[in-house]
């Protein structure tokens, strides 16, 4: 089975930095995803990880720990279009590119 | 690169009416195609695998008669949800890989309202 864990709400200051952690059991892994969700549409693409590490992407990084079971992301310099639901997401078997979404974590940015 | 489609992106129907939607990647050719549901304010729940040619697997209490899944070509999957009722009524969203270990690639989503 699968356990992805995120906050479910958290709020934020425009031009602030900001991190979502995500928590993860499953009984497999082949990678960990962040995609970003607007109200009313589909996910888009945001990062990805398999090794430990920090991948960084412009104003995104994206950071993974395989032993703690363990992933953030982190957004710099906040804008308010950054408003949206983050969801993570783990694919646990290499040539299955099943992916099992956590509850997803709804940033606000404030003025 | 890389875009997928969905049509209708929303639909409206009545209780005991079936409603196809279909899931199509524009510039590549999709092994693999999945299909979700999100109800408000939840995350995307995975419904169902589809391979190209073969039969879908379908996620653990997702009832296979009731959602069928057909993906007869490698640019090409459809959603049926048969006899609908108003706890049907969810976004669904398809997404497309090109083959397996890959990213996946999202549709717009498919609002379907069941009254």
């Amino acid at each position: 089975g699968q356990n992805i864990d995120q906050p479910t709400e958290m709020t934020a200051t425009e031009g602030a930095i900001v991190q979502i952690n995500c928590t993860y059991q499953t009984s497999g892994f082949n990678g960990l995803f962040w995609y970003q969700q607007h109200a009313g549409e589909a996910p888009t693409f945001l990062s990805y990880n398999v090794l430990d590490g920090l991948e960084e992407k412009g104003r995104f990084s994206s950071f993974l720990s395989r032993s703690k079971g363990y992933s953030y992301l982190l957004l710099k310099e906040l804008q308010m279009k950054d408003s949206a639901s983050y969801l993570c997401a783990v694919r646990e078997a290499a040539g299955a590119n099943n992916l099992f979404f956590g509850t997803g974590t709804r940033l606000t940015v404030i003025p | 690169g890389a875009v997928v489609s969905q049509h209708p992106s929303w639909v409206i129907c009545k209780s005991g009416t079936s409603v196809k939607i279909e899931c199509r990647s524009l510039d590549f050719q999709a092994t693999t195609m999945f299909w979700y549901r999100q109800f408000p304010k939840q995350s995307l729940m995975l419904m169902a695998t589809s391979n190209e040619g073969s039969k879908a697997t379908y996620e653990q209490g997702v009832e296979k008669d009731k959602f069928l899944i057909n993906h007869a070509s490698l640019t090409l999957s459809t959603l049926t949800v048969t006899s609908a009722h108003p706890e049907d009524s969810s976004f669904y969203i398809c997404s497309a890989s090109p083959h397996s270990n890959y990213e996946q690639y999202f549709g717009p989503g498919t609002r379907l309202t069941v009254t």
